[in-house]
């Protein structure tokens, strides 16, 4: 049962390049969302999905845009980065009925 | 907004004894829950532990409880026995289960754990 996948594990970038962060997961889960996590600062809401179509803004959405064209996928995407992004991304599904959201192992992105 | 505070940025605790972590939080609404996170080293995100606001009965999961006061909002997590294992990052973590997009979980700041052998 592999849950919520997220790759890369490890990227880096150089100011003003794009990339897309993925995640899967395979529990028919319809919510789901992205976070970053800063020191000192926890984890904060980027984007987040109730279902396959419907996409809507967290607390830090600046800088990133969200799709969620399948149940089972939902990806980060930067389209020009910048230093202040560096971080870890940590994306997590849940079901209705469930409590306890799940979350991937986490991107730790660099932008130099 | 709802906020989450976690007033110990590092912990530490010898191994065998107890240790509790603190979290205060903010909020207006009466119905929500309450979460403890573990993040060890390898980043993963564990949840330790769950506690419903409507529930008086403080939740335990084997060497893992929380005290729940409603009232003060104060949601602190206990570890009995602490072992090196136990050693990573804490989070205290809020979701109202009401709000559109019900799944935004509210996060502190996290508590560094140490376990000294």
């Amino acid at each position: 049962n592999a849950g919520v996948t997220q790759t890369p594990k490890f990227q880096v970038l150089k100011t003003g390049q794009s990339m897309t962060l993925q995640c899967a997961q395979d529990m028919n889960h319809e919510y789901m969302s992205w976070y970053r996590q800063d020191p000192g600062m926890g984890l904060r809401l980027i984007h987040y999905s109730v279902g396959a179509g419907i996409t809507d803004q967290g607390e830090v959405p600046n800088g990133y845009n969200v799709s969620r064209s399948t149940t089972e996928d939902f990806p980060l995407r930067l389209l020009s980065a910048a230093p202040s992004q560096t971080s870890v991304y940590f994306c997590a599904s849940k079901s209705t009925e469930d409590t306890e959201a799940f979350f991937g192992q986490g991107t730790r992105l660099t932008v130099v | 907004a709802q906020t989450v505070t976690q007033s110990q940025p590092e912990m530490s605790v010898q191994e065998a004894e107890t240790v509790t972590l603190s979290c205060t939080y903010d909020t207006s609404e009466s119905d929500y829950y309450l979460f403890w996170y573990k993040q060890p080293p390898s980043r993963q995100m564990i949840l330790v532990i769950r506690q419903e606001a409507y529930k008086q009965q403080n939740a335990t999961e084997n060497r893992f409880s929380v005290n729940f006061q409603k009232a003060a909002k104060s949601f602190s997590l206990k570890i009995s026995d602490s072992q090196l294992g136990d050693a990573a990052m804490y989070f205290c973590a809020y979701r109202n289960p009401l709000l559109q997009g019900a799944q935004k979980l509210v996060f502190g700041q996290g508590t560094r754990l140490t376990i000294n052998p």
